[in-house]
């Protein structure tokens, strides 16, 4: 079955940029998207199909894939962009599959 | 505004069934292909089951397949997941999710969820 596979976690400064990765064998192949999750909140869409963002999500989030890893960078982090972070593909056998999460500290 | 509310949910001894529904408002539901995300207590999200906008198409995870049914009723805006031979593992936050209608598999709107308890 296909994985996707991120940091367990990931800790940056407040202004500084975060960078979270995704991997997964030919990922860059297809297309990728990442949720945020807060804390007893449902998950958000802030990235979609490797690059764009949905009406709302700030310009500080932006997605790249290539190869097999796909990134998700939050330029200048706020403390309120500490959250869980799930990237999220499609695989023909698998149909959609998650990846495990990455807990992002910002501090 | 899209709105995707699931109910349901609750304390279940395994080997119960239950079923969960999700009522979708603001959008027109028979376009768009629904799936359910499941989230156990501390973990990771678990993509469970998808369905089509016309229900003709349906894909389950391996862990949930001949267990659980993905149905949809487009005529009163729901979804639903009936849920058979629960398993202490099938404890987790259950969540209704539209698929965006690109050409990705991304979720642009999730309900806010129900808990599904499985425990004697």
């Amino acid at each position: 079955s296909y994985e996707l596979t991120q940091p367990p976690s990931v800790s940056v400064s407040p202004g500084q940029t975060a960078s979270i990765t995704c991997s997964g064998d030919k990922l860059g192949d297809q297309f990728t998207c990442w949720y945020q999750q807060k804390p007893g909140q449902s998950p958000l869409l802030v990235i979609y199909q490797d690059t764009k963002r949905p009406s709302g999500i700030p310009e500080r989030f932006s997605g790249s894939n290539s190869g097999n890893t796909a990134t998700l960078t939050i330029s200048g982090a706020q403390a309120l962009d500490e959250a869980d972070y799930y990237c999220q593909a499609w695989d023909s056998s698998t149909y959609v599959v998650f990846g495990g999460g990455t807990k992002l500290t910002v501090l | 505004e899209v709105q995707l509310v699931e109910s349901g949910g609750g304390l279940v001894q395994p080997g119960g069934s239950l079923r969960l529904s999700c009522a979708a408002s603001g959008f027109t539901y028979s376009s768009y292909e629904m799936n359910w995300v499941r989230q156990a207590p501390g973990k990771g999200l678990e993509w469970v089951s998808y369905i089509s906008g016309s229900g003709s198409t349906i894909y389950y995870a391996d862990s949930v397949k001949g267990r659980f049914t993905i149905s949809r009723d487009n005529a009163r805006n729901s979804l639903y997941l009936q849920m058979n031979g629960l398993r202490a593992e099938d404890t987790a936050v259950y969540y209704c999710a539209r698929a965006s209608g690109s050409s990705s598999s991304d979720f642009d709107y999730w309900g806010q969820g129900t808990l599904v308890t499985v425990s004697s």
